[in-house]
């Protein structure tokens, strides 16, 4: 069974200083890696995934994040954060339920806060 | 073209009575799924269903729960007798087909009192 821990459960970080938001997962099958942002009073949107190929990943809104399978991790990354990033972000894995049905299994989300 | 539609936004229910969530599909989306966000937790993964067929539910509790998505109409999540505990936020999310990407709603906000 797949699953996804997020380290970190809130992250404060100044305006224009970089941001990294940890996640690890656990997966016995091929690994396809999502990361969702919630803006408040919103749905979520996403950000980026890592299906194959180059373990970097570039998003939307400047956003990366590196797919490490050795240590199993997809973190994200921003170098410089505005205070409009202020959101909920969610580490998804694609897992696989009944009829080999795609099912998101999320963390528990970073809610992270930009201070000016 | 409308996203993902869930209506009402915010509902609020005393105890015992029943909630019924609406979520519409984007347009040419024949693919639904639920996910329930606790409060202090992650999304969870309720239910996945194509029109007129329940896929799996495997993340439904066994009872109160029920989900549909019938051929005409929005899909509709129905929690009988409720309780606090099921105070949440519940998403939708549709595809075009299996696998494919899932576009989210902005949820309906439960709040059992």
């Amino acid at each position: 069974a797949q699953s996804v821990t997020q380290l970190d459960s809130q992250v404060p970080v100044f305006e224009e200083a970089p941001v990294e938001l940890r996640c690890n997962y656990s997966s016995s099958v091929s690994v396809y890696l999502f990361w969702y942002v919630q803006y408040p009073n919103q749905g979520l949107q996403l950000l980026l995934k890592y299906l194959s190929g180059s373990t970097l990943v570039k998003g939307i809104n400047g956003f990366e994040a590196e797919f490490n399978k050795s240590q199993t991790s997809f973190h994200l990354r921003k170098p410089s954060v505005h205070i409009s990033d202020t959101a909920e972000y969610f580490c998804a894995v694609l897992g696989r339920g009944a009829e080999g049905a795609q099912k998101l299994v999320f963390g528990q989300g970073t809610r992270l806060t930009i201070n000016p | 073209n409308a996203g993902v539609m869930q209506n009402p936004r915010h509902l609020v229910r005393r105890r015992g009575q029943e909630a019924r969530l609406r979520c519409s599909p984007m347009k040419g989306h024949s693919h639904v799924y639920w996910y329930r966000q606790l409060p202090e937790e992650g999304l969870k993964f309720m239910v996945y269903l194509q029109k007129e067929n329940i896929i799996d539910e495997s993340g439904m509790p066994k009872e109160r729960f029920s989900a549909e998505f019938p051929k005409e109409g929005p899909s509709i999540l129905r929690i009988q007798q409720v309780v606090r505990g099921d105070s949440a936020a519940y998403f939708c999310a549709s595809s075009t087909g299996l696998n494919e990407k899932l576009f989210f709603g902005s949820g309906t906000q439960l709040s059992v009192l």
